[in-house]
């Protein structure tokens, strides 16, 4: 069965840290998808990135950096210079290529918060 | 860019009583996914659709059903409704039945049951 973990409950922090959010998954299939979604205070869900689980490049998209190692089954989320507007729940989830309908699978989220 | 569409934003209903959540997805995408978050949870899977036919089955309860239409929107009908159904009720919308499409979310209904 699938599974996301994201032990981090609450992330406090002052601006301009660097912080790093986990994220583990559990999946017994060979071909997957991972995600992040960002939800600001105002409650909507944004799309940050997707990873397939042949690729295991790292990405950076400005501040935003994401690590994904297979051998772990991690798939962490790095902010560098933090900054006030980044406070928001941060989800981890996970689809599955063999599951036919791709209903993603949410870990429990890390509520961040960057102090000014 | 187009966006999901979720009406309404805020609902408010009596214990036993009905809903109605509509969802328009983003122009050419022809998948819809519903999730519900609880306060303080993560959102759950409750159902999706591709090309106007059901494509999965989450969580639901019998009390719901769901349906898309000819023009991609969906719409979830929810009926007895429980204090405990009270929760931010999003839709998502992708372009084919495809793992690796990421989901477009709305910004959510937010029911609130009395």
């Amino acid at each position: 069965a699938q599974k996301v973990t994201q032990a981090q409950t609450e992330i406090s922090v002052v601006e301009k840290e660097d912080v790093t959010l986990d994220c583990v998954y559990e999946t017994r299939d060979t071909t997957y998808y991972l995600f992040w979604y960002k939800q600001p205070p105002s409650g909507e869900l944004v799309f940050l990135i997707r990873r397939n689980s042949f690729d295991e490049q790292n990405e950076i998209s400005g501040r935003y950096s994401w690590n994904f190692q297979k051998s772990t089954s991690s798939f962490n989320f790095t902010i560098t210079a933090s900054q006030v507007v980044d406070s928001a729940v941060y989800f981890c989830a996970l689809s599955e290529a063999s599951q036919g309908a791709q209903k993603l699978v949410f870990g429990q989220g890390t509520r961040l918060t960057i102090n000014p | 860019a187009a966006g999901v569409i979720q009406s309404p934003r805020h609902l408010i209903k009596e214990k036993r009583e009905t809903a109605t959540l509509k969802c328009y997805p983003i122009p050419r995408h022809d998948t819809v996914y519903w999730y519900q978050q609880g306060p303080g949870q993560d959102p759950q899977f409750l159902i999706s659709f591709y090309e106007k036919m059901q494509s999965d089955k989450g969580s639901i309860p019998d009390r719901f059903s769901a349906q898309q239409f000819s023009d991609y929107h969906s719409e979830l009908n929810m009926s007895s409704l429980e204090l405990g159904d009270s929760a931010l009720y999003f839709c998502a919308s992708s372009l084919g039945l495809m793992s690796n499409q990421p989901q477009h979310f709305g910004d959510g209904t937010r029911l609130s049951i009395l």
